[in-house]
């Protein structure tokens, strides 16, 4: 089977605070590829990252960055100093190598953050 | 550049009735899926076209249907709508040729209910 899982349904902080939002997938592919979208309250997906199996480099950009640890099947989001405008729907989604661009989502992640 | 563009933003439909919602990929993309998103949960896969065939489906009955026009444009047709049809649906372009590790430009999608 393949699934993603994101067992934090809400999260609420307050600014500036740091924050982790976690992702377990489960796939018995050897070759795949890992995503994150935010969405925000317009409802569009926006693309943040993606990370083939093969690449478990951790990888930053800005006040985000991502935990890619294929041990424990987890690819995990962290936002450093989150900001009011970081409030939204996160999701983690998985895309096997052979289905062709198929994302399979996770549950999502709202995130509130406090000002 | 456009994006992905969906129409209508807004539908209400009643049982029973049949929805036609239209899609119009990001320029020179060649590829459209669409996704169901149910409220508070992540969307689902429900198919994908690419040179105006269907080329993956998700787990949906044959009341969802699609088509595909030689412009990359798709429309996403269901029929004898039901109560648990209502959701967001989202419509996703991309180029084939990246295969799963290309990203996925998503529209704001139709906010479907049915009453």
């Amino acid at each position: 089977a393949q699934k993603v899982t994101q067992a934090q349904t809400e999260i609420s902080v307050v600014e500036k605070e740091d924050v982790t939002l976690d992702c377990v997938y489960e796939t018995r592919d050897t070759t795949y590829y890992l995503f994150w979208y935010k969405q925000p309250p317009s409802g569009e997906l926006v693309f943040l990252i993606r990370r083939n199996s093969f690449d478990e480099q951790n990888e930053i950009s800005g006040r985000y960055s991502w935990n890619f640890q294929k041990s424990t099947s987890s690819f995990n989001f962290t936002i450093t100093a989150s900001q009011v405008v970081d409030s939204a729907v996160y999701f983690c989604a998985l895309s096997p190598y052979n289905q062709g661009g198929k994302l399979i989502f996770g549950q999502g992640t709202e995130l509130s953050v406090k000002p | 550049d456009a994006g992905v563009t969906q129409s209508p933003t807004h539908l209400i439909k009643t049982r029973g009735q049949q929805v036609t919602l239209r899609c119009s990929p990001k320029s020179g993309h060649d590829t459209v899926s669409w996704y169901q998103q149910a409220l508070g949960q992540g969307p689902q896969f429900i198919f994908q076209y690419y040179e105006e065939e269907e080329r993956q489906r998700g787990n949906f009955p044959d009341r969802f249907s699609g088509h595909q026009f030689p412009n990359y444009s798709s429309e996403l047709n269901v029929n004898a709508l039901l109560l648990g049809d209502s959701a967001l649906y989202l419509c996703a372009s991309s180029i084939l040729a990246g295969g799963p590790r290309n990203e996925q430009y998503f529209g704001p999608g139709t906010r479907l209910t049915v009453t």
